[in-house]
């Protein structure tokens, strides 16, 4: 399967501050999502997004299909962003998702 | 939220024994999934199947063996439950290549 880097691995931020998270894929992907996993260990889909931009609320994503690379955004962070974010990607030639290490985020108030 | 019921939620064992964890889905997705995950390792697949009695192994399938007889049940079987295989284990279900929705976990403890 493919290979998938996530950073930063942690951060830390004040209540109200913007970030953005990165994940590298080794390989062409044809689906790519991002997850959040809550303080509760439940794994919560965030977007669905092989490629292009889509946007939640205060989160948004942009999925670079081209140079394997996906962003997470993160304005306006609130105590309950705090948890672990996970991207995943599945390429032409897997069979399920291959999951990065996360990207482990605090929000203090 | 997706139908995916897993059980037990919690288990304790010792060492030796079999342990067989439950994933029921009521979504009627072809695919499912059993990953485990562990500190530092992010979400590993162990085994999945790709219709009934259709599987397959993951990256981390030694030590453990699956079964899915209907549509709607695909069993995770430790025939021999090993220290190592303590984690937390999430069933998850796709309709091929599409979004992946995880079940709420199943915490093992093997002492």
């Amino acid at each position: 399967g493919i290979q998938v880097e996530q950073s930063p691995p942690d951060l830390i931020l004040q209540e109200g501050a913007n970030s953005t998270l990165r994940c590298n894929f080794s390989d062409s992907v044809n689906n790519l999502q991002w997850f959040h996993q809550n303080p509760w260990g439940q794994l919560i889909n965030l977007f669905y997004i092989p490629s292009g931009t889509k946007q939640n609320g205060r989160l948004s994503a942009t999925t670079v299909a081209t140079e394997r690379y996906s962003l997470l955004y993160i304005s306006s962070s609130q105590t309950t962003d705090s948890g672990v974010y996970f991207c995943a990607g599945l390429s032409n030639s897997g069979y399920a998702l291959n999951f990065g290490k996360g990207t482990s985020l605090l929000v203090t108030p | 939220d997706a139908g995916i019921t897993q059980s037990p939620r919690h288990k304790v064992t010792e060492t030796g024994t079999p342990v067989t964890l439950r994933c029921h889905q009521t979504e009627n997705h072809r695919y499912m999934y059993w990953y485990r995950q562990d500190p530092g390792h992010g979400l590993r697949l162990i085994h999945y199947s790709y219709g009934v009695k259709d599987t397959d192994k993951g990256e981390v399938s030694d030590g453990y063996s699956v079964s899915r007889s209907k549509t709607e049940d695909f069993l995770l079987t430790l025939e021999s439950a090993t220290s190592s295989q303590t984690s937390v284990y999430f069933c998850a279900i796709s309709q091929g290549g599409g979004e992946l929705f995880f079940g709420e976990g199943s915490r093992l403890t093997v002492l």
